[in-house]
């Protein structure tokens, strides 16, 4: 089945380390996007990009970075990590081709822990 | 920036009883409502969305409503089950056009057998 495939899983590093997360899909989809989930915050939108030159800031972009190597992948850099970027993060696409809002498809997602 | 209020954070049910989720929006031009469930561990999972041209939308126990005029939508699980027990979210489209989704904080429903 097509997915969206998210790695590491896990991860814990420490204050200051560089951190990329990574993120594939074998859906075909153009869109893909960079969330954080934190208890009780709900999904908060880091970066999205619609294709492979096409990269935008979310809401909560400050500190991260992102590279959209080719249209199935979308990563996700923290450069000097913080322990308030704590979180599960989560990589999803959508499908253009559908029409204009479309589902999202989630990954599995990434626990990073900073210490 | 455009909101998505989410309540209540907690719900417990009894098995069999029924669940409702509200949200509420701000951006008048949202016009895509998806809902996700998120069991422990896992990934979001859409289970309906609705369209501002529609009023209601059904699939076997999960129903959504939609009041564009008030500006809010509303998740309702009936005969309730112990495999509903999750998170869930809601989400509404930003009027903008830029297919970005603004999430409410979520909801953890546990139903008690």
């Amino acid at each position: 089945d097509a997915d969206v495939t998210q790695t590491p899983r896990n991860r814990i590093t420490k204050t200051g380390k560089r951190i990329m997360l990574e993120c594939s899909q074998t859906k075909g989809h153009d869109r893909m996007y960079w969330y954080r989930q934190d208890p009780g915050l709900g999904l908060r939108l880091i970066y999205y990009s619609f294709d492979v030159k096409d990269i935008n800031k979310g809401e909560i972009s400050d500190g991260y970075s992102v590279s959209r190597q080719a249209q199935a992948k979308f990563s996700l850099s923290l450069e000097s990590a913080i322990p308030n970027q704590t979180a599960l993060y989560f990589c999803a696409t959508s499908d253009p081709r559908l029409g204009s809002n479309q589902p999202q498809h989630f990954g599995d997602g990434t626990r990073l822990s900073i210490l | 920036g455009e909101n998505v209020e989410q309540h209540p954070s907690t719900l417990s049910v009894q098995e069999g009883d029924s669940a409702v989720i509200k949200c509420t929006y701000s951006d008048s031009a949202s016009n895509y409502f998806p809902w996700y469930k998120q069991e422990l561990g896992k990934r979001p999972q859409l289970i309906i969305d609705i369209r501002s041209n529609v009023g209601e939308k059904k699939d076997q126990r999960i129903a959504v409503t939609l009041n564009k005029t008030a500006k809010h939508f509303s998740l309702h699980i009936t005969e309730t089950q112990p495999e509903d027990s999750a998170v869930y979210f809601c989400a509404a489209s930003d009027g903008s056009g830029t297919y970005k989704y603004i999430f409410g904080t979520g909801t953890r429903l546990k139903v008690l057998a």
